[in-house]
């Protein structure tokens, strides 16, 4: 298997700007998440989806995040407009619907906002 | 606030030595935890878990322990290996109310030869 594809793996972009990062959950994965880690916070979750239904956004911070997930295979997380505190590593993961499943993450989005 | 919390942000230990990293959490809920294990520019990757209805589970060198009356876990590695050296991220979910994990901080191996 592929594993969790995200992509760009890194974008430099001005403040101001749009930036869509891009997830591919591993082939029957049922659930997605969105992580970010930056090094005051560390790994915090933003949002996770199941059967690609937002299930918890309560950690996205505000309304110039957003994430969609048309479909099974794929996810957008979405900065607009974003902001130089914005910069930090954004993960995906993906897993099964089962009870405590581990998670398996993406290689992650450096993202450097000017 | 932190759920999950790793208060040495480091650590250095000698190959062939035991390493032990630590973890607290505050939420009672938690009934599943994790470890995991990141190298620079990787995504984390998963190491060893337990189940609250454990306290000690254990995988070649690594063994993880729980003492819930504490809410406090551990990670031994043994014997410890200079491929050892990076982040390593305590985890925890409440499995009844998804399956969202609440990461510590992290603390950074160092196994030196």
């Amino acid at each position: 298997d592929a594993g969790v594809i995200q992509s760009p793996r890194h974008e430099v972009t001005e403040m101001g700007q749009e930036v869509t990062l891009r997830c591919k959950p591993i082939s029957g994965h049922n659930s997605l998440f969105w992580y970010r880690q930056t090094m005051m916070r560390g790994l915090e979750l933003l949002i996770y989806f199941n059967n690609n239904v937002p299930i918890d956004d309560s950690g996205m911070p505000e309304d110039r995040f957003s994430a969609k997930m048309p479909n099974a295979s794929f996810s957008t997380l979405k900065i607009q407009p974003s902001e130089p505190r914005d910069s930090a590593v954004y993960f995906c993961a993906s897993s099964r619907q089962i009870a405590a499943e581990t998670q398996y993450f993406g290689p992650g989005t450096r993202l450097l906002v000017l | 606030d932190q759920q999950v919390k790793q208060n040495s942000p480091s650590l250095s230990v000698q190959e062939g030595r035991i390493s032990i990293l630590n973890c607290d959490y505050t939420n009672s809920m938690f009934d599943y935890f994790l470890w995991y294990k990141k190298y620079p520019a990787e995504g984390p990757t998963f190491l060893i878990s337990i189940s609250s209805i454990k306290d000690k589970n254990e995988d070649g060198r690594f063994t993880v322990f729980l003492n819930k009356s504490a809410k406090h876990l551990s990670l031994h590695i043994v014997p410890s290996q200079p491929g050892d050296s990076a982040v390593y991220f305590c985890a925890a979910e409440n499995s009844n109310s998804g399956y969202a994990l609440n990461f510590g901080k992290g603390t950074s191996l160092l196994v030196t030869p």
